[in-house]
């Protein structure tokens, strides 16, 4: 079976700070998405950063990028610049390709201190 | 372009009540999905409809039904609501084209609580 794991319950950053958040996952599949949400007190999940398995290139979005290790099975995501608008939840999700099926994590709350 | 929409936002049913979550996409998604929050937990697939006419179960489907009205909405019933319901639900939906078909773009959420 499919697993993530998002071993950092919570952790927190100071503002202008660099964080990183760890996801490991677990598959016998080669070909699949890694994803990573944000979900603020509004609740809204909101995509931040998206990975395929085939590319090699970390992904990065402005401030956001991860750290993709296929062989390792972790898809870490770094926040650079920490600012108080990431507080929020953060869920690591997989999908095999070609399936419909999401397997999130249980997610890592971030607090940016001021 | 308001993406995906539920309503209603907040609800509150006693047992034994049945009601019936909305959602509706405006991105022309083929695939609409179901899925339940709880406490210290991920979200979990409750249903998806892979395309209009299609529903299959995910991974807690017991004690509840969905509709796939056409291609545009997506909703959910609870026919018999119980305590073990109380939850956050939220709606997805994704494209088909390669390279999209993965992502999946959510709602706002819909609160329930039941007594």
């Amino acid at each position: 079976a499919q697993t993530v794991t998002q071993s950092q319950p919570e952790m927190s950053v100071q503002e202008a700070e660099t964080v990183t958040l760890s996801c490991t996952y677990d598959t016998s599949e080669s070909n699949y998405y890694l994803f990573w949400y944000k979900q603020p007190p509004s609740r809204q999940m909101i995509l931040v950063i998206r990975q395929e398995a085939y590319k090699q290139q970390n992904a990065t979005e402005n401030r956001f990028s991860v750290n993709f290790q296929k062989a390792a099975k972790s898809f870490s995501l770094k926040i650079s610049d920490s600012q108080l608008g990431d507080t929020a939840m953060y869920f690591c999700a997989f999908i095999s390709s070609g399936t419909y099926k999401y397997i999130f994590g249980t997610g890592t709350r971030l607090k940016v201190l001021a | 372009n308001a993406g995906v929409t539920q309503t209603p936002k907040f609800q509150v049913l006693k047992t034994g009540q049945s009601m019936t979550l909305q959602c509706a996409q405006d991105m022309n998604h083929n695939s609409m999905y179901w899925y339940r929050q709880d406490p210290g937990m991920g979200l979990r697939l409750i249903y998806y409809s892979a395309s209009e006419g299609t529903t299959d179960k995910g991974e807690v489907p017991n004690g509840y039904n969905v509709s796939r009205l056409n291609k545009r909405e997506f909703s959910l019933r609870l026919e018999s609501a119980a305590p073990s319901q109380t939850s956050v639900y939220f709606c997805a939906s994704s494209g088909t084209r390669t390279g999209t078909m993965e992502t999946q773009y959510f709602g706002p959420g819909t609160r329930l609580l039941v007594l």
